[in-house]
Parts: structure tokens; C-alpha cells; sequence
């Protein structure tokens, strides 16, 4: 079966820093992979996501991450921190068909001014 | 385009009461929908999910129930609430058995007290 593991519950950056979130993923097959953001109150958005195509992949927001199958992450990454970066962000991960997402716990990102 | 529509958006309820949320997907037909909770600090839990008409998976034992009464509705439902069903319960769908991501609904919001 597959899993996700975010490491860090809670990211605290600053201003204009660069933002890393973290994921592993557990699969016995090529998996998809998916990043979300969750503002307060609010359903999920779709960040980006990978589908066995470039293993670089850029999202909406200016985030992009990077597929490394030898270490099994798929971690997020943005250069520049906004204030409106701050926000829940969940990995999920995908085998085919009707199996449904299984995501991670979620990093909860903070950026200070 | 496809829409997904999820409410109420907030529900204050006692202890012992029914539940019923609602959630109904637009612009796409025989979609895979889905309902997750999410407790403070947990994550998502995929509660049940749903690849046809009066077809549900339910994935953890609980006090809830779902159903789909319609090719593009799906009802979560419960006879008598209990205090740790309270939580953000969010709704989702994706096109049938293609892999891919989902699409989320806006979150209904149950306190139980």
C-alpha cells in the first residue's frame, strides 16, 4: 500500500526566503503525486502534481517540485516566501484508477515579515 | 466547466442529533466522489468514497454513513452524533477510474456539542 510522510507539522520562514516542504513517498509502483494548499476554512487547491512525465514540475504560485524516485521525495520548494504563502499544504500520492489519494498530514506554513 | 457544491458550509449541532451534508458535482458525468474528514492536527481521513450509483466504500468503521442517490450526489449522513464526529468535512470528485487529481469541494464545518 502506498503512504506519505511530511516531515516538519509546522514551517516558519521569513519574508523573501526560500520555502522547502517536505515529502516521502512509499510505493510499490511508479506513483502520481500531488501537492495541495489549504487556506483557512477553505477546500483544497491543487498546487501541482506529477504524472511520470518531467520530474521537475512547476505549479501555480511560483512552487515547483522535484520527482527523485532513488529518494523517494517529491518535495516543494518556492524561492521567494510571500505573506500569502501561509497556509496548510498536503502531499498525496496515487496509484491508478479508482484508488483514492492517500495524503500526508500536512505542513502548516508560516511566514513572518 | 465542472463545480462542485458542498453544504451547509457550517453546522452547529447537539449531541445525539442527525447529520446530513450534501455535496453535488456540475459539467461532468459518472465522476468518483469522495468524503474526508479533517480533525485538528490529523490530516484528511478518507471516509468514504463512491465509483457509482449506490456503490460506497467506506474506509474506517465509524458512526457516519454515505450515499449516492444520484449519479452526481453524494450524502454523508448520521442517525446520532457524537462529540468526536465534529471536524472540516470536505467533499471531492475526479472523472471516473483516470488517474489524476482531485477536485475539492469548500468544506462543511460540524461542531458537535
Amino acid at each position: 500500500a502506498q503512504s506519505v510522510t511530511q516531515l516538519g507539522s509546522h514551517v516558519s520562514v521569513s519574508e523573501g526566503a526560500l520555502v522547502l516542504l517536505r515529502c516521502n513517498y512509499s510505493s510499490s509502483v511508479p506513483p502520481y503525486l500531488f501537492w495541495y494548499v489549504q487556506y483557512p476554512n477553505q477546500g483544497l487547491q491543487l498546487l501541482l502534481k506529477y504524472t511520470s512525465a518531467a520530474t521537475l514540475v512547476k505549479g501555480i504560485n511560483g512552487f515547483e517540485a522535484e520527482f527523485k524516485k532513488s529518494e523517494t521525495s517529491f518535495h516543494l520548494t518556492k524561492p521567494s516566501a510571500h505573506m500569502s504563502d501561509a497556509a496548510e499544504y498536503f502531499c498525496a500520492v496515487s496509484l491508478t484508477g479508482n484508488t483514492p489519494l492517500v495524503f500526508g498530514k500536512g505542513t502548516r506554513l508560516s511566514v513572518i515579515a | 466547466s465542472q463545480t462542485i457544491h458542498q453544504w451547509p458550509a457550517t453546522l452547529v449541532q447537539p449531541v445525539g442529533s442527525p447529520l446530513s451534508l450534501e455535496c453535488t458535482v456540475e459539467g461532468t458525468s459518472n465522476p468518483n466522489l469522495y468524503w474526508y474528514r479533517q480533525a485538528a492536527g490529523r490530516g484528511l481521513q478518507l471516509l468514504f468514497y463512491s465509483v457509482g450509483i449506490g456503490q460506497i466504500s467506506s474506509e474506517v468503521p465509524q458512526n457516519l454513513s454515505a450515499s449516492r442517490p444520484q449519479d452526481r450526489q453524494f450524502i454523508l449522513s448520521s442517525k446520532k452524533l457524537l462529540l468526536s464526529d465534529s471536524g472540516f468535512y470536505l467533499c471531492a470528485w475526479k472523472p471516473g477510474a483516470v488517474t489524476g487529481e482531485l477536485f475539492f469541494g469548500e468544506g462543511s464545518r460540524l461542531t458537535v456539542l
